[in-house]
Parts: structure tokens; sequence; C-alpha cells
């Protein structure tokens, strides 16, 4: 059981802008930073967005993120078949001391 | 660029111990914190164990007084002593640099896979 929720799956058609939802508590995601990854089969996961909204250098500016109260989101606008993989959610826990994760969530693109 | 080195996974018998080295470059590593972060076979991401730049230790209760993080910056490199290991902790561990205090993993090395069974 992930600390933080995300939805299991989501899908969406090329071309199109999907979000994909991370909700936490005031310990995590109320107090600290929220980190977003995508993730391909066999690999190790990718830093996509950090401290809420910030792209690491190579990011695609179609990948965003934001952050209201106690649950963020990552939007994917332009959606392309290569950006079909698992996302996951991230943040500092003040009550367990440490960094944890959303379930995953898997997109798929149609 | 920064790269992040794993070594050390393999089969082990329950109740065994094995050793996981990371080996860093392209920064300075004293300057970060760092973390273990593993991921069963088709499960989610779970956060392991966590060290700042000052010792400071974090460690979940699945792990705790099992396992043992630690660092050396002289040679650049994170380890993960792991005893009393169980079925439960067969999983692919990475290695993973934190970019401050509260915050969550950057970058990740490629991971080594950790398999416990008889």
């Amino acid at each position: 059981q992930s600390v933080l929720t995300q939805p299991p799956s989501a899908s969406g058609t090329p071309g199109q802008r999907v979000t994909i939802s991370c909700s936490g508590s005031s310990s995590n995601i109320g107090t600290n930073y929220v980190y977003w990854y995508h993730q391909l089969p066999g690999t190790a996961p990718k830093l996509l967005i950090y401290r809420n909204n910030q792209r690491p250098s190579g990011v695609p500016d179609r990948f965003s993120g934001s952050k209201s109260g106690t649950s963020a989101s990552l939007a994917i606008s332009g959606l392309r078949s290569e950006d079909e993989a698992d996302y996951y959610c991230a943040a500092w826990d003040d009550s367990l001391r440490g960094p944890v994760f959303g379930g995953g969530t898997k997109l798929t693109v149609l | 660029q920064v790269q992040l080195v794993e070594s050390g996974g393999g089969l082990v018998k329950p109740g065994g111990s094995l050793r996981l080295s990371c080996a860093a470059s392209g920064f300075t590593f004293s300057d970060y914190y760092m973390s273990w972060i593993r991921q069963a076979p088709g499960k989610g991401l779970e956060g392991v164990s966590y060290i700042s730049t000052h010792d400071m230790i974090y460690d979940a209760d699945s792990v705790r007084g099992r396992f043992t993080i630690s660092r050396d910056n002289a040679k650049n490199s994170l380890y993960l002593q792991m005893n009393s290991l169980r079925a439960e902790d067969t999983a692919v561990y990475y290695c993973a640099r934190v970019l401050g205090a509260y915050d969550a993993p950057d970058y990740w090395g490629q991971g080594t896979l950790v398999t416990v069974s008889s």
C-alpha cells in the first residue's frame, strides 16, 4: 500500500492532453515538494518534474507539474507514442522521515 | 554528467547477507543526501534507506534493524548492508541522489537485482 495515491492507469490518443493525479497528506505533499518520474520496462525511473513544477534540462515542455494543497498533478500535452510508460509521484514525508512514492500510473497511448 | 553505478546484487538464501555498493561520479558526492530505493518484480517503488550529508539516517519500517546504509565521501560511494534477508526483500535496488533535505531523488542508478530464495 503506497503512501501517495495515483490512479493505476490512464490513456489518451496521440496529440491529446492527459493528466495524472497524486494524492497525499499534510505530512508529505501538503508541506513538501512533489517529484514526478517515468519508467520504461526494464529501466530505471527518470526524473520528469522536480520541486512541484520544475523541468530538468532535456525534458520537453509538453510535461508540466502542479500542486494544490495535498494533491499534485502531472500534465502531458501533445501525447506521443513514446510517452507510454509508468509514471510515479514522490515527496518527502515529515512523519516517516523519508521519501514516499505513489503506486504508479500506467499510461497507454491508444 | 551524474552517474550512479550499483553493484553487489545476486542470489542469496533466506537469512543471508549482501552488501550493495554504489559508485558516484559527476557531482560533489559529499554535498548530497543519498538513498536506496527498491522495486519488487511487477511492483511500485519503495524507499528503503536514506542518509544525509551529516550521516543522519532514515530506514523504512520493513528493513529497520536488518539493513544499514552508509557512505564514504572519500571514495564517492554509498553502501547498503543487508542482513537477515527475507523472500520479500527480492527486488531491484536503486541508488539515488537526493536534491536536498525534504526532497525526493533526482538521479537514479541502473539498479542491481537482489533475489532471496532457497
